[in-house]
């Protein structure tokens, strides 16, 4: 069981650049969440989703889409990077609702 | 979900119990209490959950008042490795968990 995996760990990238963070579980689990936490802050919660097909905005989901067309993946996708979204960005999964999240290792995402 | 409200920072003495507050005055009778911490940059870790009846686990106990507007998390015996932030939400039961919002948590250091 590798739980929550998140590639890359680390990117760099150049302001209007494109790119999608990949997010996997192997653990059957119907919700996924993306959050992004900036420097000295806590998580903030940029989409969701409740299952395979259906997707939903949290708190600050401009500039962000998501897909999720399989349980096992939740990609995140940076349309035109911009330095305010220079940030770690954490993947979480949980079984169901009421139970607990379980998250990634992170993602630490720098645009210049 | 409701908002939560935690002191920023707190200190512990090494081997002491560490009693780290939360207030959720506004919460509603379905949203359930998670504790969560983080260490360093790392992903943030499950601690502990409850509706209205105090919880212990492996790792900690979690106090719930009886009219639910607040919750202690305590940790028996805290030792250097529980040097993290402590995050407090609600998350209610008929929504995804995943759509719980993290504040800005706790920092908790314990020194020798």
């Amino acid at each position: 069981n590798a739980g929550v995996t998140q590639t890359p760990k680390f990117q760099v990238l150049k302001t209007g650049q494109s790119m999608t963070l990949q997010c996997a579980q192997d653990m059957n689990h119907e919700y996924m969440s993306w959050y992004r936490q900036d420097p000295g802050m806590g998580l903030r919660l940029i989409h969701y989703s409740v299952g395979a097909g259906i997707t939903d905005q949290g708190e600050v989901p401009n500039g962000y889409n998501v897909s999720r067309s399989t349980t096992e993946d939740f990609p995140l996708r940076l349309l035109s990077a911009a330095p305010s979204q220079t940030s770690v960005y954490f993947c979480a999964s949980s079984y169901r609702r009421n139970q607990p999240q379980h998250f990634g290792d992170g993602t630490r995402l720098s645009i210049l | 979900d409701a908002k939560t409200t935690q002191p920023p920072s707190m200190d512990c003495a090494e081997g002491r119990a560490a009693n780290l507050p939360c207030n959720h005055s506004t919460i509603s009778g379905n949203e359930y209490v998670y504790w969560y911490r983080q260490i360093h940059s790392q992903g943030p870790q499950y601690i502990i959950h409850g509706l209205k009846n105090n919880e212990t686990n492996e790792m900690a106990s979690l106090i719930i008042t009886e009219d639910r507007k607040s919750s202690t998390l305590i940790l028996p015996h805290a030792t250097l490795r529980d040097t993290a932030v402590y995050y407090c939400i609600v998350s209610d039961a008929n929504t995804n968990a995943g759509k719980s919002t993290f504040g800005d948590g706790t920092t908790l250091t314990v020194k020798p």
